[in-house]
């Protein structure tokens, strides 16, 4: 069964101290994986895709990148409107639908 | 605005009643989804809508049934609604040949009491 795991849960971080989200997953046949940032009350919106080991995709202080077994968003320098929680999704060749990890709730403090 | 707009944004309701939800997307999208978001902040498919087709129904209790009049909208119907029901419900919609790229609405938190 395809599945996702984001750590940590919880990330405090002080404005300019520079991190990384984790997303592993395990998935038979990977068509792409997915961030989105989600504000509180809320509807997920829509960061990156990535589709194959040792792709890297970047949008101002955000990183992400690909393994085969897990996916890495770097926080470059965070300022406090960072502060969301982030989704890590996987979209298999098996099914036709996105599947979400529980997110990591960062909090960037000034 | 272009969005994914969704009504009610809070619906508080006791339980055995019936309820609707209603989402209508203008970004001329043909794939729409409903997602639960549990209070674990899981989010997970119920349904998926292309062009008024259902394509996706997960394993979701026969009481939600969701309805397409048009490629627009997709409204949710829940009978007989029970305390686990609540949590908040997305509305997203995509095109079908980038369906990773989903638009989401801003959610209709549902209380069951």
């Amino acid at each position: 069964e395809d599945q996702v795991t984001q750590s940590p849960e919880a990330l405090r971080l002080q404005e300019g101290e520079s991190s990384s989200l984790n997303c592993s997953y395990t998935v038979s046949g990977l068509r792409g994986l997915f961030w989105y940032r989600q504000d509180p009350g809320k509807g997920p919106e829509f960061l990156f895709t990535l589709y194959s080991a040792g792709e890297e995709k970047e949008k101002e202080r955000l990183k992400a990148t690909l393994t085969k077994k897990e996916s890495f968003l770097h926080i470059t320098a965070p300022k406090p409107e960072d502060s969301a929680t982030y989704l890590c999704a996987v979209l298999s060749y098996n099914t036709d639908k996105l599947i979400f990890g529980t997110g990591t709730r960062l909090q960037v403090f000034p | 605005d272009t969005a994914v707009s969704q009504t009610p944004k809070y619906l508080v309701t006791q339980m055995g009643n019936d309820k609707s939800i209603k989402c209508e997307q203008n970004l001329g999208h043909d794939t729409m989804y409903w997602y639960k978001q549990d209070s674990k902040k899981f989010l997970k498919i119920m349904f998926s809508y292309n062009n008024k087709e259902l394509i996706i129904n997960e394993t979701v209790p026969n009481r939600f049934s969701p309805k397409s009049p048009d490629k627009a909208h997709l409204n949710l119907h829940i009978n007989s609604l029970e305390l686990g029901d609540s949590a908040v419900y997305f509305c997203a919609s995509s095109v079908r040949d980038r369906r990773y790229e989903q638009y989401f609405g801003p959610g209709t938190r549902l209380t069951v009491t």
